[in-house]
């Protein structure tokens, strides 16, 4: 089955920086490829997402790009702000079969 | 409208009680999944259920049962609760599996003692 790798597991940036995070994937069958924002105690909610025909969405501050070559996707973040704290989680399907499979999370601090 | 509501919120178990986490949705969603989150372990998948009338086994099923009891409703039962099911649980729904966004219940945390 598919099988996610998210790095790093933790990331501290100062405020106005960017931050950038990795995951790489295993089935090449895999299209579908969402990122999840989780803040203390809350539920993981969508921030953005990518099909395997898109090799760059942007929305705002946040971008994901796509690599299908290399099996490998990241996600974005500019100019960042104290609101931005959260644990990040990838995640890869294939459309419309298999259920999404996470990464384990990268909690990102972003330090005022 | 609701989403993904799911109960009990928070609960405490004895090692060998039996519960249900019970889950509805409001968005006429035909998949819907359990989840359990772990510290360090990221979200791992309990079971699911592809469309109404449907189950199937997750990466971690052991210790777990599941009703899809009409397409609103998916529920999670513990048997015999051990203190390894400590976690905090979410449901979730989706329009037509995986390729489609899903949403989250607002979790239930769950200690066995």
């Amino acid at each position: 089955g598919e099988n996610v790798e998210q790095h790093p597991s933790t990331l501290s940036v100062q405020e106005g920086d960017s931050a950038v995070i990795k995951c790489t994937y295993s089935d090449s069958a895999s299209n579908y490829f969402p990122w999840y924002k989780q803040e203390l105690g809350k539920r993981p909610q969508l921030i953005i997402d990518i099909r395997s025909n898109v090799g760059e969405k942007k929305d705002q501050r946040i971008a994901v790009t796509l690599n299908k070559t290399a099996k490998h996707f990241s996600l974005h973040i500019t100019e960042t702000q104290p609101e931005d704290s959260a644990v990040y989680f990838c995640a890869a399907s294939i459309k419309g079969n298999t259920p999404l499979v996470f990464g384990k999370g990268t909690r990102l601090s972003v330090i005022a | 409208n609701a989403g993904v509501t799911q109960t009990p919120k928070f609960q405490v178990l004895k090692t060998g009680q039996s519960m249900t986490l019970q889950c509805a949705q409001d968005m006429n969603h035909n998949s819907m999944y359990w989840y359990r989150q772990d510290p360090g372990m990221g979200l791992r998948l309990i079971y699911y259920s592809a469309s109404e009338g449907t189950t199937d086994k997750g990466e971690v099923p052991n210790g777990y049962n599941v009703s899809r009891l009409n397409k609103r409703e998916f529920s999670l039962r513990l048997e015999s609760a051990a203190p390894s099911q400590t976690s905090v649980y979410f449901c979730a729904s989706s329009d037509q599996g995986g390729g489609n966004t899903i949403y989250f219940g607002e979790g239930s945390w769950l200690t066995v003692v």
